[in-house]
């Protein structure tokens, strides 16, 4: 199975300032068929996740531009350029290249200073 | 508006048996593969099982795999999870989900 593992797990931020998460996976990500599959979910507190990424740095609808992803391989970030009071939550990569089974991060709390 | 509402959980005794409800509404439920991610109180995402859009292939994680059994009924835009022989580790909130949506989760607590 891929093990994925994000870093840092806490990352206290200050609003306005960006942030950034790492997500390290345990063999490529590159699928046969050419495409990355690794995703990016926000979930806040007490709410169910979200996605904000898909294949690596696609923004899904109704997401905001100050989120981005990038990375290749086995390394993969996910930016936010300017934290605001609404992204604390908790924060997952996933990849569905090598699955079943589909594998998350362990997670990375944001928060604010 | 796309909506997933999930239904069935509840409290059960180690050993006994529980069957999740997942409700889809507001997009085209025959053609998605559904999955169902299960969350540990104050724990991660764990991944637990899909099935293919027209149910022709199902997975499991190797934690469930022999004890959970996964299904759809199209005709109904509905899926389930039928969890049998529950263990204290698969009390979790969970969530049926198509990872571009979500549902609310439902929650199962196993406890003698």
């Amino acid at each position: 199975d891929v093990v994925m593992t994000q870093s840092p797990l806490s990352l206290p931020v200050t609003l306005g300032q960006p942030a950034s998460i790492s997500c390290r996976s345990s063999q490529s990500l590159v699928h046969s068929d050419g495409n990355t599959y690794l995703s990016w979910f926000q979930q806040r507190p007490g709410q169910s996740p979200r996605r904000l990424i898909y294949k690596v740095s696609n923004r899904d609808s109704g997401v905001p531009d100050r989120f981005s992803g990038s990375g290749s391989g086995t390394d993969f970030t996910l930016k936010i350029s300017r934290v605001e009071a609404e992204d604390v939550g908790v924060y997952y990569c996933m990849q569905d290249t090598h699955r079943p089974p589909w594998t998350f991060g362990q997670g990375t709390k944001v928060e604010i200073k | 508006q796309v909506q997933l509402v999930e239904s069935g959980g509840g409290v059960v005794q180690p050993g006994r048996s529980l069957r999740l409800s997942c409700a889809a509404s507001g997009f085209t439920f025959s053609n998605y593969g559904m999955h169902w991610v299960r969350q540990a109180p104050g724990k991660g995402l764990e991944w637990v099982a899909v099935i293919w859009y027209d149910g022709s292939d199902k997975y499991y994680a190797d934690s469930v795999k022999g004890r959970f059994t996964i299904s759809r009924d199209n005709s109904k835009n509905t899926l389930y999870l039928q969890m049998n022989s529950l263990r204290a580790e698969d009390t979790a909130l969970y969530y049926c989900t198509g990872f571009d949506m979500w549902g609310q989760g439902t929650v199962v607590t196993v406890s003698s």
